[in-house]
């Protein structure tokens, strides 16, 4: 299975500015994707990254609040912008591994102040 | 939005006893899996099940599978404190179009009490 380093880890941020979380993984895979998971919250599907198209995001997230890049089939970053406290939540990236199921990110834990 | 329900949402139990979550879905899939989440962070795979299998083992783990009921269950037997930890169930889309994303359950917390 693959392995997926995401940074970064953990970070305080205040309201009005921008993140941008990595995700690299060891591996090319077409797809990669990013989830939310809001405090005390089951884990919700942002957008699908493919390399060399756009991202399709799911409904209620929008690529002007959550831009994704995928410049090559190993790497992707997702920026959370203009954040508010309401964005705080912990951010996944994960890519499917086929019969091993989904490997994810170690998830950075995003609190805006 | 989420696929379907788990229940129970949180369970409590001693070291030794077994734990059984259960997950509902509500469409067509292709696999349902299972994960754990230590302490908000990331996510780990512990069984797949395709749809076409009725139960599946692998160590301490059994789950099964009803596509008819539309649910699945997830067993740990002879449980340890170190298997405290957020279960969630994931489905996988009937249709590869569907973009190969999972939609997961709410989630079932679990302790166990040394």
């Amino acid at each position: 299975s693959a392995v997926i380093s995401q940074k970064p880890s953990r970070d305080i941020c205040q309201r009005g500015t921008s993140l941008t979380i990595q995700c690299q993984v060891d591996s090319q895979v077409t797809m990669m994707f990013w989830y939310r998971q809001q405090p005390g919250q089951s884990l919700t599907l942002i957008a699908t990254a493919n390399q060399g198209s756009e991202a399709t995001y799911e409904s209620g997230f929008v690529i002007d609040k959550f831009p994704i890049s995928r410049p090559n089939l190993t790497f992707s970053t997702l920026t959370v912008s203009n954040m508010s406290p309401e964005d705080s939540s912990i951010y996944l990236c994960s890519v499917d591994t086929g019969s091993y199921g989904y490997t994810f990110g170690s998830g950075t834990r995003l609190t805006v102040v | 939005s989420q696929q379907g329900e788990e229940d129970p949402q949180a369970l409590s139990i001693q070291e030794g006893e077994n734990a059984t979550m259960n997950c509902s879905y509500k469409t067509s899939i292709n696999n349902l899996q299972w994960y754990r989440q230590n302490s908000g962070r990331g996510l780990v795979h512990l069984i797949l099940i395709r749809s076409n299998e009725r139960e599946k083992h692998s160590g301490r783990l059994r789950v099964t599978l009803d596509t008819s009921k539309k649910s699945s269950s997830l067993l740990i037997t002879a449980s340890r404190a170190a298997d405290t930890a957020s279960y969630f169930c994931a489905t996988g889309p009937q249709r590869y179009n569907q973009g190969g994303k999972l939609i997961f359950g709410q989630g079932t917390e679990l302790s166990v009490k040394p």
